[in-house]
C-alpha cells in the first residue's frame, strides 16, 4: 500500500533559524496536504497543493510539491515560539481511493526561544 | 459556526470493556473520518462513512471495531471488548459533501483512550 514517509522525525532549533521538513511518497499523489498538531492539541489543516512543481507561501511558510508529484517540502523562515508543533503531511494517491489521506509520522519541531 | 465535536475528550476503561466515541461534525459536512493515533505516530486512517453508509473500512480491524454515521445524531466509533493496545488518540475529521477528493478534512479535538 501507499506510504508517505517525513523527515526529519524531530527538529529542535532556536528561535529565528530556518526549518525545513521533507515528505516523500511511495507512490504519485493527485494532492498532498499539510497539516500542524500543537501538543496536546489536534490536527489542524494548513494548505493543499495539486499541481506539479506547485509553490505556495503563507507568511514565513512556504510549500512546495516535486514536479513528480511524489514528494513535498514546508519550509519556515526566522522561526518563532509559536511554530512549536508537529507537522503532518497527507497525501492522496493519483488514481486510488480520492478520499483517503495517507500521513507521514510528522516532524516535531521544537523552538528555542 | 462550532467546529468538529468529539466526546467524552478523555475516556479510561478496563480491559474487557466497550468504549464509545462520539464525533459530530461540521454543520453542513456529511462525510465523516475516523482516525487512530499512538504516541509519536501519524494518523492511521480507520473508516470514512456519509449519512448511513460506510463508505470505506479498510483501516479499522475486523474484530471488536465498528463504527456508524446515522441519519440523525453523531457518528460513533465503537471499541468491544478494549485491550491495552487500544489505548491511543482517536480523532474524527469532518468534510463537505462536494469534491471529497480535494477537500480539506476539519479535525475534532479527539478522544484520548485509555485502557487500564
Amino acid at each position: 500500500g501507499q506510504q508517505v514517509m517525513q523527515i526529519p522525525q524531530y527538529q529542535h532549533v532556536q528561535e529565528g533559524e530556518d526549518f525545513t521538513t521533507y515528505c516523500n511518497s511511495s507512490t504519485t499523489l493527485s494532492n498532498i496536504q499539510w497539516y500542524k498538531q500543537r501538543p496536546g492539541g489536534h490536527p489542524v489543516f494548513l494548505i493543499q497543493l495539486v499541481k506539479s512543481g506547485e509553490v505556495k507561501k503563507q507568511k514565513r511558510l512556504t510549500f512546495q510539491f516535486g514536479e513528480a508529484k511524489k514528494n513535498s517540502s514546508l519550509h519556515i523562515t526566522a522561526t518563532q515560539t509559536t511554530d512549536v508543533g508537529t507537522y503532518f503531511c497527507a497525501g492522496r494517491e493519483s488514481g486510488g481511493s480520492n478520499y483517503k489521506l495517507t500521513f507521514g509520522k510528522g516532524t516535531l519541531l521544537t523552538v528555542n526561544p | 459556526n462550532a467546529g468538529v465535536m468529539q466526546n467524552p475528550r478523555h475516556l479510561v476503561r478496563r480491559r474487557g470493556q466497550e468504549a464509545r466515541l462520539r464525533c459530530s461534525p461540521m454543520k453542513g459536512h456529511s462525510h465523516v473520518y475516523w482516525y487512530r493515533q499512538l504516541p509519536e505516530e501519524g494518523l492511521k486512517f480507520m473508516v470514512y462513512l456519509q449519512k448511513e453508509n460506510i463508505i470505506d473500512e479498510s483501516g479499522m480491524p475486523k474484530e471488536r471495531f465498528s463504527a456508524e454515521f446515522p441519519k440523525e445524531g453523531p457518528s460513533i466509533l465503537r471499541i468491544q471488548q478494549v485491550v491495552r493496545g487500544d489505548s491511543a488518540a482517536y480523532f474524527c475529521a469532518s468534510s463537505p459533501p462536494s469534491g471529497a477528493a480535494y477537500n480539506e478534512q476539519f479535525f475534532g479535538p479527539g478522544t484520548r483512550l485509555t485502557v487500564l
